[in-house]
């Protein structure tokens, strides 16, 4: 079966750190795209961070840049998303989602469940 | 870039049709002729899933009945006749850039 399932949420202090990992299944990992998106409580979906194939791609939304980082790891077929000084505007349901296999990202078509990321003292 | 959806709220009658505006505040055509515009539906207490990429192709088990078109900055997606399991929230993404974006997202609901 082909699917992603994200994993790390929690709740974390603000300033704090926290690491996401998405697993990946049923597909060949290193050809596709992966990325990040986020939605907090009631509000609509917002685009995190993108990978290409090979990691050479990276892009990020620009309240994040310089504090999250993500990466991936084809050969254990995992999307990470390393978050740092965290804010309570971070808290959210964050979505690992796959892209294309192509050289642009075009459409996500495969996305986690997500896991929840609550920033609060 | 910005991505406006209309209306926010579609109340709708089982059988009618359905249609959502999205425009964006710039163009999503790319060089290569492509124009980068996605829509998700995400229904309610789940993951977004993918309907519509590239403007207009449906993606992998997408029931005809939804369609997309439109090019450069407006686009649209239709739904030829909403039934109940289309109700949810419907949101159109570009990726011709970075940082890509999506619009507010529509609600959809059956009347």
């Amino acid at each position: 079966e082909v699917h992603v399932v994200e994993s790390g949420g929690g709740l974390v202090q603000p300033g704090g750190s926290l690491r996401l990992s998405c697993g990946a299944t049923g597909f060949t990992f290193n050809t596709f795209w992966m990325t990040w998106v986020r939605q907090a409580p009631g509000k609509g979906l917002e685009w995190v961070a993108s990978i290409n194939q090979d990691g050479s791609e990276i892009s990020y939304m620009y309240s994040v840049k310089g504090r999250f980082t993500i990466s991936r790891d084809n050969a254990r077929r995992s999307l990470s998303l390393q978050m740092r000084s965290l804010r309570a505007e971070d808290t959210a349901v964050y979505f690992c989602a796959r892209g294309s296999e192509m050289s642009f990202a075009i459409a996500f078509d495969l996305w986690g469940p997500g896991t929840m990321v609550t920033v609060s003292s | 870039i910005v991505m406006t959806q209309s209306p926010l709220s579609l109340p709708v009658t089982p059988g009618e049709p359905a249609s959502i505006s999205c425009r964006s505040s710039q163009s999503l055509l790319h060089s290569n002729e492509y124009n980068y515009l996605a829509w998700y539906l995400q229904k309610p207490g789940q993951s977004p899933q993918l309907l519509i990429y590239l403007a207009s192709n449906r993606a992998s088990g997408v029931p005809d009945r939804f369609s997309g078109s439109g090019s450069g900055t407006d686009f649209t997606l239709k739904i030829s006749k909403v039934e109940a399991a289309d109700v949810g929230v419907y949101y159109c993404m570009h990726t011709v850039q970075t940082p890509y974006s999506f619009g507010q997202g529509t609600k959809l609901e059956i009347k």
